[in-house]
């Protein structure tokens, strides 16, 4: 299964881009990247996920490496709002369906 | 607006209580999950079912069983509920081929 590490946590200026980094070294060619954010006291939230090419939504911004062993997520103007932990996890495929693994996350915070 | 929801946001049970989680989504999604969440441990995956009547094990089942009796449905059972089982409980559905992951708001459970 490939494993990500991510830093435990960092800090944002409200108004300013989050930038969050995920290494997932070991992922292998058909494996997703997804993003997911918990607020606290609530279930986990998805945001985004792609395979190689960079993908965008209202929510956020994914950037993959070409060489698809590491991941930004980015917010481009964070608020107080998007404080919480963020996880970057990869599917893992194994018999029907297929299970996500969740690693420790990042905790963000974001300043006013 | 996609949905899952869980029967109960707070519970206290005694040890040695049988204690039923229900979980429901609306999306006619065919996988279903159910977590846990400890500080420190992250969330670690108790049982994921594929489709009605199916199901598998996550990485910590013991203690655990699940139900699928209808597609919408995933109940979580604790056949002689424990101290060490206090815990966040959350429910999840996948949306098929591009696997998102959509939480319930979880259920926290006390055992005394």
């Amino acid at each position: 299964d490939a494993k990500t590490t991510q830093p435990p946590s960092m800090d944002c200026a409200e108004g300013r881009a989050a930038n969050l980094p995920c290494n997932h070294s070991t992922i292998s060619g058909n494996e997703y990247v997804y993003w997911y954010r918990q607020i606290h006291s609530q279930g986990p939230q998805y945001i985004i996920h792609g395979l190689k090419n960079n993908e965008t939504n209202e929510m956020a911004s994914l950037i993959i490496t070409e060489d698809r062993k590491s991941s930004t997520l980015i917010l481009p103007h964070a608020t107080l709002r998007d404080t919480a932990v963020y996880y970057c996890i990869v599917r893992v495929v194994s018999n029907q369906g297929g299970k996500l693994i969740f690693g420790q996350g990042t905790e963000l915070s974001v300043k006013p | 607006d996609v949905k899952v929801t869980q029967s109960s946001r707070y519970l206290v049970k005694r040890t040695g209580e049988k204690v039923f989680l229900e979980c429901v989504q609306d999306m006619d999604h065919e996988n279903m999950f159910w977590y846990r969440q400890d500080p420190g441990l992250g969330l670690r995956l108790i049982y994921f079912s594929y489709d009605v009547k199916m199901k598998e094990k996550g990485d910590i089942p013991e203690g655990y069983s699940v139900s699928r009796e209808k597609k919408e449905r995933f109940s979580l059972i604790l056949e002689s509920a424990s101290t060490n089982q206090t815990s966040m409980y959350l429910c999840a559905s996948r949306r098929r081929f591009t696997g998102e992951l959509f939480f319930g708001e979880g259920s926290r459970l006390t055992v005394l």
